[in-house]
């Protein structure tokens, strides 16, 4: 596809489960993102992975959050244990290597029951 | 789906008008900046954006001014139409060597016909 596509693009769970967001970034995007974005709020950065370095997990919120990805291709973002506060959209975005610009998805949208 | 942005500040304009998004940026050493519009629903879009050896950028019906003396950063529509509602992040890169943007708040802009 053309631009960044994220899964499921709504998901309702029970407090307490694991959940995994997933995240197909533009096809030779070396970089991508993660962020959450609460309701009525700006984005919160989460994880940046770049190529093959060490990915940068400074905003992180807690060890129940972590992020995969393969090679320079799709990227899932895990939260075990959800909480309430959890509940937010998830935006995954990516871009080509060393040029500024984000392309974003349209997020997925998560509800912690 | 969700309305984005229901407690961020409010502009709102009459169709036609010109339209000013202000924005405050936090560090000086921030080199580049970025403005994205974001509709309901949907992910983070670029509009524009600007380098910090520059002071002025115009794009298609939109302008971008950067003041660094105060840090200030405003993004200018012209003829504004009903399809501009959406909600405006300005972004700010990270110095520390990378593409890590930190976004402000965001503006609410309503357009009214």
């Amino acid at each position: 596809g053309a631009g960044v596509s994220q899964s499921p693009s709504n998901k309702v769970t029970e407090k307490g489960k694991d959940v995994e967001l997933r995240c197909d970034p533009i096809s030779g995007h070396t970089a991508l993102y993660w962020y959450r974005q609460r309701l009525g709020q700006g984005l919160e950065f989460l994880i940046y992975f770049q190529g093959n370095s060490a990915p940068d997990k400074s905003g992180l919120p807690s060890d129940r959050f972590s992020a995969e990805r393969t090679g320079e291709s799709v990227s899932t973002l895990t939260i075990q244990r959800t909480q309430q506060e959890d509940s937010a959209v998830y935006l995954c975005a990516s871009s080509f290597n060393r040029v500024n610009i984000q392309y974003f998805g349209a997020g997925t949208r998560l509800s912690v029951l | 789906g969700e309305s984005v942005g229901l407690h961020l500040p409010t502009l709102s304009v009459q169709e036609g008008d010109n339209s000013i998004i202000n924005c405050a940026y936090s560090n000086s050493a921030s080199d580049y900046f970025i403005w994205y519009k974001q509709e309901s629903g949907k992910g983070p879009q670029f509009i524009i954006d600007i380098r910090s050896n520059m002071d002025k950028r115009q794009g298609q019906r939109v302008t971008v001014l950067l003041n660094k003396t105060v840090k200030h950063l405003s993004l200018q529509i012209a003829a504004t139409q009903p399809g501009d509602s959406a909600v405006y992040f300005c972004a700010e890169n990270n110095p520390g060597g990378y593409n890590k943007l930190i976004f402000g708040a965001g503006t609410r802009l309503a357009v009214h016909p």
